[in-house]
């Protein structure tokens, strides 16, 4: 199995040009979730999906941020406009769901530079 | 405001030693506590799993306590080995927030031959 797929992995950006990352989850895994990873920090919750509901996303910044799960698979992240201190790592997870006996699996993650 | 605290200094160990960490929390009443591995470039891997009500799990040579009095849990990896060099993250969960991790910083282990 291929586990969580996510890319690019490395993004080069101007400030305020648009940005979209892609995150391919585990088959059979209906919770899957977008962190954010800052230099040196834990990575920070963003949005968790259940299916193609969005049941939690109250620390995604709505002004310029927005996600998708279409058909409960795959999961677009994008920014618009991006800004300098969006800079950071976006790792994608999936789990089977939301209880702790379901650890998280995560992706490698996108790396976003912005200038 | 709620606070996960592990050490930010790395941790430097000798092959076959025990190398243990600390997380500490305040401001929270986690109904349970998950153990990841972190590797450069990498995702987190989930290792562990314990609840608020169990005070010890182990797995292979890892091995979690809870201690929801101090509120800290530690994490001990026993004959400790050079590819165990990684950053661990402890996260933490609520009964009312299933599905919502806090990480806390990760404390970065070196495994010296």
């Amino acid at each position: 199995e291929a586990g969580v797929v996510q890319s690019p992995r490395y993004k080069i950006i101007e400030k305020k040009q648009p940005v979209a990352f892609w995150c391919n989850p585990i088959s059979g895994h209906n919770t899957l979730y977008w962190y954010r990873q800052n230099l040196g920090q834990g990575p920070e919750l963003l949005i968790r999906y259940e299916n193609e509901e969005a049941v939690d996303d109250s620390q995604l910044p709505k002004d310029r941020f927005s996600a998708e799960r279409l058909k409960g698979v795959d999961s677009t992240l994008k920014i618009q406009p991006a800004e300098l201190g969006d800079s950071a790592v976006y790792l994608c997870a999936s789990s089977l769901g939301p209880a702790p006996q379901y650890g998280y699996t995560f992706g490698s993650g996108t790396r976003l530079t912005v200038v | 405001s709620q606070k996960i605290e592990q050490n930010s200094e790395a941790l430097n160990i000798q092959e076959g030693k025990t190398a243990t960490l600390t997380c500490n929390y305040t401001n929270y009443s986690p109904a349970y506590l998950q153990w990841y591995r972190q590797d450069p470039g990498r995702g987190p891997v989930f290792l562990l799993l314990i609840r608020e009500n169990e005070k010890e799990k182990r797995k292979e040579r890892l091995k979690v306590t809870f201690d929801t009095t101090l509120k800290q849990s530690l994490f001990h990896i026993t004959a400790s080995q050079p590819a165990d060099s990684a950053t661990y993250l402890c996260a933490l969960g609520g009964a009312d927030s299933w599905g919502k991790l806090q990480f806390g910083a990760g404390t970065q282990v070196v495994v010296t031959p």
